[in-house]
């Protein structure tokens, strides 16, 4: 496979549950994001990772839980949602964080939380 | 704090239209600008970066322009098809390194 793939691609969940988001980059590339698609918002950034250390938390709350065990592979825990938690996850990845570098996306997940 | 615009929000347009997109933001401090593509429900499409130091970029029927002094950005599609009906978002790689978006314009290209 190329490029970023995201897994799965539609989640739906209850408030009491734990899931995970998976995404996996094939390109090389040192520094991988997640971000929130809300309806009629535009996208925000939540966290960024460079070679899998955590460099931007953008006051996302704690019951999103980012992990990043290589700078192949990203995930998004989550545990106690909340329904307005309920939107479009998308990763992304670049060659590096610092500027001039295209942002690389991944299909997304669409989580419903009920 | 950076703020990006896109105006028109919606836009619908008959077949073979050349039709503009734009983008405005409010901090020229920028290192690029980007315009992506997205369909319903998918991801982004990155269509063209413009460097903070470039005027403009092409691929194909796109073209994108970009003037830092006065924040403002146009997506330039000449002879428009039904393929290219997607909402289209302009995104600006701040001064620290973080993409901030427009809301996007929806475009529907009518056949």
């Amino acid at each position: 496979e190329t490029g970023v793939t995201q897994t799965p691609r539609h989640l739906v969940m209850g408030m009491t549950n734990k899931k995970s988001l998976k995404c996996e980059q094939h390109l090389g590339h040192n520094a991988m994001y997640w971000y929130k698609q809300s309806a009629k918002k535009p996208l925000e950034l939540m966290f960024v990772y460079n070679f899998k250390e955590q460099t931007e938390n953008n006051s996302v709350p704690s019951r999103f839980s980012p992990e990043c065990p290589n700078s192949s592979h990203l995930f998004l825990h989550l545990h106690t949602l909340q329904p307005e938690d309920s939107a479009l996850y998308l990763c992304a990845s670049s060659p590096g964080t610092s500027g001039a570098g295209e942002q690389y996306f991944g299909p997304g997940t669409r989580l419903t939380v009920t | 704090k950076q703020e990006v615009t896109q105006i028109p929000a919606a836009l619908s347009v008959p077949e073979g239209e050349n039709l503009v997109l734009n983008c405005s933001f409010t901090d020229s401090a920028i290192y690029n600008l980007q315009w992506f593509r997205q369909d319903p429900g998918k991801g982004l499409t990155s269509l063209l970066l413009i460097q903070s130091s470039q005027r403009e970029q092409t691929s194909g029927r796109l073209n994108a322009s970009l003037d830092k002094s006065s924040g403002r950005s146009t997506l330039y599609i000449a002879a428009s098809q039904p393929g290219d009906s997607a909402t289209y978002l302009c995104a600006v790689e701040d001064s620290s390194y973080k993409l901030i978006f427009g809301s996007g314009t929806r475009l529907l290209v009518r056949p």
